[in-house]
């Protein structure tokens, strides 16, 4: 079945590590994104791709690092620069960057820092 | 810039009550217009698109019209069940937003048996 894969569920950090957010997908899809939503919050873009070795920051980059060697594959590295990480994220990916297309959405990972 | 403003929940009704959640936008170009669900610890599914002015997108039950004199696209549903509580996000995409999708904060619906 062709989907979008996230992992962990759940990841705890704790302050001053480095963790890393896998997203896979295995629908062929040009562009992907991260999202970060907070309780009660909507979803806040951190950084979305196009294409291969391009990415672009969103609206909330600062202490988040992204890669996009893969077409496949576009994982989030939560950084110890980012002050307040806990919270629940969410990839997505997309057959071309916006346009009348749908959004596909991961699971998502849930980080807590402790 | 484009931005997207729904009504705050939460919004809570009995079952085979009639439900509209509200949505606005502010786009520049010829945005598309989205309704994503999300059940509870899982991401967003898309519900329902609308992509140009007067289209109606419908999908289990609801439905939303795409209105670009009101710049509005709000979601209803005439008789809601429990199922369907969950949180509702209204999204646009434009070309002059680079295309990303925008999000609204998201309404949350609780319905009681």
């Amino acid at each position: 079945d062709g989907g979008i894969t996230q992992s962990p569920k759940y990841l705890f950090r704790k302050e001053g590590q480095n963790v890393t957010l896998s997203c896979e997908q295995n629908l062929n899809h040009d562009a992907m994104y991260w999202y970060r939503q907070d309780p009660g919050q909507g979803l806040r873009l951190i950084y979305y791709s196009q294409i291969v070795n391009d990415f672009q920051k969103g609206d909330i980059a600062e202490g988040y690092s992204v890669s996009r060697e893969k077409k496949e594959s576009f994982p989030l590295t939560v950084t110890s620069a980012q002050k307040n990480p806990t919270a629940f994220y969410l990839c997505a990916s997309s057959i071309k960057e916006g346009g009348d297309t749908e959004a596909f959405f991961g699971q998502g990972t849930r980080l807590t820092v402790v | 810039g484009n931005s997207v403003t729904q009504m705050e929940g939460p919004v809570t009704l009995s079952e085979e009550a009639f439900l509209t959640i509200n949505c606005t936008y502010t786009a520049t170009g010829y945005p598309s217009l989205f309704w994503y669900v999300q059940y509870p610890g899982e991401g967003l599914q898309l519900l329902l698109k609308a992509t140009k002015a007067d289209d109606k997108g419908s999908n289990k039950g609801f439905e939303a019209t795409y209105r670009k004199e009101t710049t509005s696209f709000h979601l209803e549903k005439g008789s809601v069940q429990v199922s369907d509580s969950a949180v509702y996000f209204c999204a646009l995409t434009s070309n002059t937003g680079g295309f990303k999708t925008i999000f609204g904060a998201g309404t949350r619906l609780f319905v009681k048996a």
